[in-house]
């Protein structure tokens, strides 16, 4: 049981690259997120996903996409990007998985993005 | 518009106190809290979590109390040890809809031997 994993752990763009950091949970959990973590910050939600085929913008979506094909897997695109999306990303899942408490969240390790 | 403050942004005590972390926010009306530890570099790893009909929730050395009409919570840890330096923040969520769930900018400690 590998939890959530997320790839790559580091990646430099120049402005204007587009790429996509993957996400992939293995607890079959309903509901997948996208944050940011910018330097000294609390967390803020980019997009989320309450099933397969669902997401909605979270706090901060513009100049993000992101899709849900299966349970599974939640990439996170950037299409045009830009300095101010040098951040820190994490994603993370959430629903019932070994007797515990429903919406606990659990955290990737997170992806270092510098665009430049 | 919920917000979540944690004060003070970094604390530092000797090996072996006891000591509290804050949590306030502004909205009362949560579905559940959430306590996080983050390592430098690291993503979350979730400590505790304090659904809304609750009061407190204990693990090991680390107890998070909720009192929803003052709008607080507090995360307590006995006996602290080095290996606690972390930096702690808290979430809360408005209902189990996944996009109200607001984060603290967390508090740094450090625990000095």
């Amino acid at each position: 049981n590998a939890g959530v994993t997320q790839t790559p752990k580091f990646r430099i763009l120049k402005i204007g690259q587009s790429m996509t950091l993957q996400c992939t949970q293995d607890m079959n959990h309903n509901y997948m997120y996208w944050y940011r973590q910018d330097p000294g910050m609390g967390l803020k939600l980019i997009y989320y996903s309450v099933g397969a085929g669902i997401t909605d913008k979270g706090e901060v979506p513009n100049g993000y996409n992101v899709s849900r094909s299966t349970t599974e897997d939640f990439p996170l695109r950037l299409e045009l990007a830009a300095p101010s999306q040098t951040s820190v990303y994490f994603c993370a899942s959430s629903g019932i998985s070994g007797g515990r408490s429903s919406y606990e969240q659990y955290f990737g390790p997170g992806t270092r993005l510098t665009v430049t | 518009k919920q917000e979540v403050t944690q004060i003070p942004a970094a604390l530092s005590v000797p090996e072996g106190e006891n000591l509290v972390l804050n949590c306030s926010f502004t909205d009362s009306a949560i579905y559940n809290l959430q306590w996080f530890r983050q390592d430098p570099g690291k993503g979350l790893t979730s400590l505790l979590l304090i659904q809304s009909s609750q009061r407190e929730q204990t693990s090991g050395r680390l107890n998070a109390s909720l009192d929803k009409s003052s709008g607080r919570s507090t995360l307590y840890i006995a006996a602290s040890q080095p290996g606690d330096s972390a930096t702690y923040l808290c979430a809360v969520s408005r209902y189990s809809s996944a996009s109200k769930i607001i984060f603290g900018s967390g508090t740094r400690l450090s625990i000095r031997p």
